[in-house]
């Protein structure tokens, strides 16, 4: 059964840091790129970052750039988010998903965890 | 970032009528879309890819069409668990975008 599982989430104070893990089981994860999608309270996903499967090829959304890096150890089939410098509007779900089908550039997320919450609050 | 706007925000139907949702991009993107069910609580749920083609173990009553800047999905026939918000992303570009949601309620 392919599945992803977020932790890290939390409560963390403006301008603090925070590192999200995804682990991935019951696929190959070194085959796969894979991205960071996050969700704020009633609102659509957004796309936060993504990298290639041998962690090389990094993208980011223009919000989040600067701030959050994302890293991935195929050994341990694990994909990381550090995000540093958190703002208010960080405050979201934050879910890992595989890259599925593409265009060459991105793909759909065929795949998706279970989402971890992170709350940014003073 | 190319933008992805998504139409009506919401729609009220009764079981067996068929839905229709539109999705409209800022550029063109062919066919490079995507849409996604997503219930409450939970993580959205990948439907259909390259604007048409269904994924594997999706019913035959969802079917998606277009390229260049506007699409659709369409429910053939609505059933109580169908209830959800439906978005639409494109992928053309190295930075996808998601639609802002369609919450299809049943009446």
């Amino acid at each position: 059964q392919m599945q992803l599982v977020e932790s890290g989430g939390g409560v963390v104070q403006p301008g603090r840091s925070l590192t999200l893990a995804c682990v991935a089981s019951g696929f190959m994860f070194t085959n796969s790129p894979m991205h960071w999608v996050r969700q704020a309270p009633g609102k659509g996903p957004e796309w936060v970052a993504g990298l290639g499967n041998d962690g090389r090829d990094k993208h980011y959304a223009d919000s989040v750039k600067g701030r959050f890096t994302v890293s991935r150890d195929n050994s341990k089939k694990t994909m990381y988010l550090q995000m540093n410098n958190l703002r208010i509007e960080d405050m979201a779900i934050y879910y890992c998903a595989r890259e599925g089908y593409g265009s060459g550039r991105c793909g759909v997320f065929d795949i998706w965890g279970q989402g971890t919450v992170v709350t940014v609050s003073s | 970032d190319i933008q992805m706007t998504q139409s009506p925000s919401t729609l009220s139907a009764s079981v067996g009528d068929r839905v229709t949702i539109s999705c409209r991009a800022s550029e063109s993107i062919s066919s490079w879309l995507a849409w996604y069910q997503q219930k409450p609580g939970k993580a959205p749920k990948f439907l259909i890819y390259e604007a048409s083609t269904l994924e594997k173990g999706v019913s035959s009553r969802f079917s998606g069409s277009g390229s260049g800047t506007e699409f659709t999905l369409t429910i053939s026939s609505l059933q109580p668990d169908d209830s959800a918000t439906y978005y639409c992303q494109q992928y053309n570009s190295y930075s996808p975008t998601f639609g802002q949601g369609t919450t299809v309620e049943i009446k």
